[in-house]
């Protein structure tokens, strides 16, 4: 039973497109994370949700758009797609905001704008 | 800002041959530090926490050391299954974020 799932696992598009990454999880757990690893793969924290409510937005381009609709899902909404969008993006969850434990990810989507 | 670094970018190592990987950080009170492995085309997954310098963790041929501004992980005997790119983690006090380092390639040839 797959903790953290994220489809698709590929994705690939042309430029200006419009797509979506869904996440979900069966932990139990109040947090979930965006991460972006890109060709030299640092992973970089994108968003991080907490009970449905956004906690961390970091210096993320405004077409892409999270969503929480219940704190086992994130979803992750991109719009007109640049070259530079193309990466692998893994969902995360983790215990808790303020709670000690370790990350548990996805397998990872691998998104390719053509 | 918390920040992480890491050392060597790429190691190649016969099999049998024990080394380590440096993985040094600067946080605002450090709450955690995680060992993740990432085999190609798969997620990180989790291999050990530290706490507080001093610490050590274990499993297998992998040990995990923490000192106030690093932390290494020893590995002793390797096998090519131990190839992998391994990942260092720091998360802060305020515990909202978790800051990775880019990884350090480990080759184990057989």
């Amino acid at each position: 039973d797959t903790a953290v799932s994220q489809t698709p696992k590929y994705l690939v598009t042309q430029m200006g497109n419009d797509k979506s990454i869904k996440c979900e999880q069966n932990l139990g757990h109040d947090t979930m994370y965006w991460y972006k690893q890109d060709s030299k793969k640092f992973l970089k924290i994108m968003f991080s949700y907490n009970n449905k409510e956004l906690i961390i937005n970091e210096t993320v381009p405004n077409r892409f758009s999270p969503k929480s609709p219940d704190k086992a899902h994130l979803n992750l909404h991109i719009n007109s797609l640049e070259l530079g969008d193309s990466a692998v993006y893994f969902c995360a969850s983790s215990r808790g905001q303020g709670a000690t434990g370790e990350l548990f990810f996805g397998e990872g989507s691998r998104l390719t704008v053509l | 800002e918390d920040q992480v670094t890491q050392s060597p970018e790429a190691l190649r190592l016969q099999e049998g041959e024990s080394s380590s990987l440096n993985c040094s950080y600067t946080v605002s009170g450090l709450r955690g530090l995680f060992w993740y492995r990432q085999d190609p085309g798969k997620g990180p997954e989790f291999l050990f926490t530290l706490y507080s310098a001093g610490e050590e963790k274990e499993k297998e041929r992998l040990k995990a050391t923490l000192t106030k501004k690093e932390s290494f992980l020893h590995i002793t005997a390797p096998k090519p299954e131990d190839s992998a790119t391994y990942l260092c983690a720091v998360q802060g006090i305020r515990g909202q974020n978790f800051v990775f380092g880019p990884g350090t390639r480990l080759s184990v040839l057989p």
